[in-house]
């Protein structure tokens, strides 16, 4: 069956270190992958969006990699903040039309 | 911030009622979609419209209906709302393969 995993666990970071999240999926072949940001009890922000043929993306201080071989995803924030505590989702565009999301994995930056 | 929203925000309601969830965008955007989230979960698509007068139903079985008369509007709506029905239902349209979600519907049904 068709699965997007991301680590359930949080992921605790010091603020000022790199924060790497993973997405792997598996049955797909995305043309594009976006992350997005949820903060509790709103929808998701969109954040970057990289394409099949592409290995990699920046946007300030985030990073976006992605391995079609590997089927999986990293999407990295650099010197963190306690403002980049969220939720961040990774989904996957299959056709140009649906969109599939995974269960995100929750960034906690401490001070 | 995205120009797309959603009412209401909140809604407690009793069981056999109907309910309409509605959401509206700004954008011109031809595809709009619905997801049913709850809490730590992922995003489950029930509905989706390519344009006016385009719905399909998601990959999640849903008894809700859409409908699609005006590109700006996509409501939503459940005849008769069920204690199962609980959740976040987010409205969501794109463009150029980036969503735009509104800030969704807490429903609870009792």
């Amino acid at each position: 069956s068709q699965k997007i995993e991301q680590n359930s666990e949080a992921l605790n970071i010091q603020e000022g270190k790199t924060a790497t999240l993973t997405c792997n999926y598996t049955n797909y072949s995305p043309a594009y992958l976006q992350w997005y940001r949820q903060d509790p009890g709103r929808g998701p922000v969109f954040l970057l969006l990289i394409r099949e043929n592409e290995k990699e993306k920046r946007k300030e201080r985030l990073k976006v990699t992605f391995d079609t071989t590997l089927k999986q995803s990293l999407f990295h924030i650099t010197a963190s903040q306690p403002a980049d505590s969220a939720t961040y989702l990774c989904a996957l565009t299959v056709n140009f039309n649906k969109f599939y999301f995974g269960s995100g994995t929750k960034l906690n930056v401490k001070p | 911030e995205a120009d797309i929203y959603q009412t209401p925000r909140y809604l407690v309601i009793g069981t056999g009622k109907k309910i309409t969830l509605e959401c509206s965008q700004t954008m011109g955007h031809d595809k709009m979609y619905w997801y049913q989230q709850d809490p730590g979960m992922e995003l489950h698509l029930i509905h989706y419209s390519y344009g006016v007068n385009s719905t399909e139903k998601g990959d999640l079985s849903s008894e809700s209906t859409v409908s699609r008369i005006r590109t700006e509007h996509f409501p939503l709506t459940l005849e008769s709302a069920r204690p199962s029905h609980t959740s976040q239902y987010l409205c969501a349209s794109s463009h150029n393969n980036e969503q735009f979600f509104g800030p969704g519907t807490r429903l609870t049904v009792l």
